[in-house]
């Protein structure tokens, strides 16, 4: 049972281009979600994040927006760049019923991002 | 660079053998969190400990445990270890535990173990 959900296994996108990368959760508990990004024989390097208190967080190219009524999330490059090319793994986390711990996010299986120059 | 050390990089062992991966997590972070990358699964969540307290599990096998020690390293073990556990084993760490927003996690590069 996925709780967290992107769908598009993969994505390819022109330099210059927006890169849109889609994830969908079913559990209205939670309400921190993140993006990691991942490079082969790397760790998850962290991204960006929201709080369920917001529709959107920017952070120079990198912007999040979440539906909470869908319980939807995306994240948009722009512009993308051949250097954005990864994994990307969305990620949420809520006050579950194991003393309000935020940490154990819960992650999609991840979209790889393909910027062709 | 993420803060968070763990050692060994690579391992190989033989079905049935038992191993230990270490972690140190960034300074001044009390969480600890174990996850298991394998090729067809994604990143699942094993096991979290804050202050040395195991705090959420989960779909960690009883085969593996864990610990946090008052220096707040962590070590993953894993035992009778079959095929299926090859995988690469990332440890993350964060400061809050009381599920404030903006516990972000942060991760280390990983133990990649292959079981042959």
């Amino acid at each position: 049972d996925q709780q967290v959900k992107q769908n598009s296994p993969s994505l390819s996108v022109q330099e210059g281009r927006i890169s849109i990368l889609n994830c969908d959760y079913t559990n209205s508990m939670f309400d921190y979600f993140l993006w990691y990004k991942k490079y082969p024989a790397e760790g998850p390097t962290f991204l960006i994040s929201i709080s369920s208190i917001k529709d959107k967080n920017e952070d120079g190219r990198f912007t999040v927006f979440l539906n909470k009524s869908a319980k939807h999330l995306s994240l948009h490059i722009v512009p993308s760049q051949p250097g954005d090319s990864a994994v990307y793994f969305c990620a949420a986390s809520g006050s579950l019923n194991y003393g309000g711990s935020q940490g154990n996010l819960i992650f999609g299986k991840g979209t790889k991002l393909s910027v062709k120059p | 660079d993420s803060g968070v050390t763990q050692t060994p990089k690579h391992l190989i062992t033989a079905t049935g053998q038992r191993v230990t991966l270490r972690c140190s997590p960034r300074s001044g972070d009390l969480s600890v969190y174990w996850y298991q990358q394998s090729l067809d699964q994604g990143l699942q969540f094993l096991i979290q400990y804050y202050n040395g307290e195991e705090r959420a599990k989960g779909n960690i096998l009883e085969r593996f445990s864990a610990q946090q020690f008052p220096d707040l390293h962590s070590e993953l073990n894993l035992s009778s270890l079959e095929l299926g556990d090859s995988a690469l084993y990332f440890c993350a760490s964060s400061r809050e535990y009381d599920g404030s927003s903006g516990n972000t996690i942060y991760f280390g590069e990983g133990s990649w173990l292959t079981v042959v």
